[in-house]
């Protein structure tokens, strides 16, 4: 199985900052890299697709990069309502694997 | 507009088996390139990938559960169904259906989530 590893594991921050989130796949996995966030008793919502593609309805503030083993989700300027869990999920091949999720919290 | 949702227990005994239905509107699985998976969460922790179905009745599992999981599709009623057995309280998580679109293209990704259904494993 490819393990997927996300960085930080939280992270603190102010409406307005910048943030960053790092994943990395055991092995490359190309640009085949997804980003979901999650708010509390909420399903996931898809993000970010193909390792830098805007979900449609996603606000532009979000970003994501990379390719290979190493990916990032930006946030360019915190709202109160980005405040959730992020997790990175590889569908390179099966069985697809997410990472262990960051959890995004109000400084 | 894809949706999807989730009908079944909210509690099961351990060694039970578990079923979850998962109705859809808006897609037909017998429409080339049409996925549906299952994912499952258990408290407060990362989200876990199951199986898929495909539109040609193709599956595939988690090799961790491989033994304990069927996942088959009911296209007169637009249905899918995970069967899990012989339940344990490590089971117990949110179980959500999901649209997987993309197949084969690196849009592979999971754009439409059902709300997901709780399910306790206890006796």
């Amino acid at each position: 199985d490819i393990q997927m590893t996300q960085s930080p594991f939280s992270l603190s921050a102010s409406v307005g900052d910048r943030v960053t989130i790092t994943c990395r796949a055991s092995q490359s996995i190309s640009s085949f890299l997804n980003w979901y966030q999650q708010k509390p008793g909420k399903a996931p919502k898809l993000l970010i697709y193909a390792a830098s593609s805007l979900q449609s309805g996603v606000p532009s503030r979000f970003s994501g990069s990379g390719s290979g083993t190493d990916f990032t989700l930006a946030i360019s300027s915190l709202q109160p309502e980005d405040f959730a869990t992020y997790y990175c999920q590889q569908s390179d091949r099966i069985p697809f694997t997410f990472g262990q999720g960051t959890r995004l919290e109000i400084k | 507009q894809i949706t999807l949702k989730e009908s079944g227990p909210t509690l099961v005994k351990p060694t039970q088996t578990l079923t979850v239905t998962c109705t859809f509107s808006g897609v037909s699985l017998t429409t080339r390139g049409v996925t549906v998976d299952w994912i499952r969460q258990p408290p407060g922790k990362a989200l876990e990938w199951l199986g898929l179905i495909y539109w040609d009745d193709d599956k595939r599992y988690s090799p961790s559960l491989k033994n304990r999981l069927t996942i088959t599709k009911d296209t007169s009623k637009n249905q899918v169904i995970l069967t899990m057995t012989n339940m344990d309280p490590v089971d117990t998580a949110t179980y959500f259906c999901v649209h997987h679109r993309g197949w084969t293209t690196l849009a592979d990704s999971f754009d439409v989530w059902s709300q997901g259904t709780m399910v306790t494993v206890s006796s």
